[in-house]
């Protein structure tokens, strides 16, 4: 157990509103990672950071914005949601020290 | 990008049997992950390989690091009920630290 909960677990939300979800982590991890998970595609990254304040893209930005500013928390938002946003989408973390990530139990979003 | 093929996409076997399954690419990775996840919850790490040839093993699964550095292989013996779920493998490209996951291989167990 990494110590990694995400909140909310489940949402459904309306086209256009905005939307952000939380991964927490207890553990000190400097490295954090947003993934989407759909069918045939596997998970895809969306955004990570390498320590507070610091943020990069991942494969699937486009829509999507993160933020840091502790340690513990890192905060994925959909700024518009639109309908092929609709996924389930996982927090990782990594101590930077080997590869191994671990994840988080996941948020099933849903845009209607 | 780079990308991962996993085989084979899904599997029905019969408790008791062993299972192997592969995950290949068209280029190099510097490091193997194996994951599985069960459903409605996050994958869980099984084994990682960080060394081309490397073989590891966790109770009954055993995974490889194949010595091209472009595929990796999971073998588990003796398969038990709770082994159903999907197996990722994951692979750190050089001069890299995100990964590229599989699209998965979904392991069915009949009793």
């Amino acid at each position: 157990d990494a110590g990694i909960t995400q909140s909310p677990r489940h949402k459904v939300t309306e086209t256009g509103t905005p939307v952000t979800l939380r991964c927490h982590q207890t553990e000190n991890h400097r490295y954090m990672y947003w993934y989407r998970q759909d069918p045939g595609h596997g998970l895809r990254l969306i955004h990570y950071s390498y320590g507070v304040k610091d943020t990069d893209k991942g494969e699937v930005s486009d829509g999507y914005s993160v933020s840091r500013s502790k340690t513990e928390d890192f905060l994925l938002t959909l700024e518009s949601a639109t309908s092929s946003q609709t996924s389930v989408y996982f927090c990782a973390v990594n101590t930077g020290y080997s590869y191994e990530q671990y994840f988080g139990p996941g948020t099933r979003l849903t845009v209607t | 990008g780079q990308q991962l093929n996993q085989s084979p996409q899904s599997m029905f076997i019969q408790e008791g049997e062993d299972v192997s399954m592969n995950c290949t690419s068209s280029s190099i990775f510097n490091t193997w992950l194996w994951y599985k996840q069960d459903p409605g919850e996050g994958p869980v790490l099984l084994i990682a390989l960080y060394k081309a040839g490397e073989l590891t093993s966790n109770g009954r699964l055993t995974a490889q690091f194949g010595i091209t550095r472009k595929d990796s292989f999971l073998n588990i013996s003796a398969s038990i009920p709770s082994d159903v779920g999907i197996y990722f493998c994951a692979g750190v490209p050089p001069r890299g630290q995100n990964f590229v996951f599989g699209p998965g291989t979904r392991l069915s167990v009949l009793p």
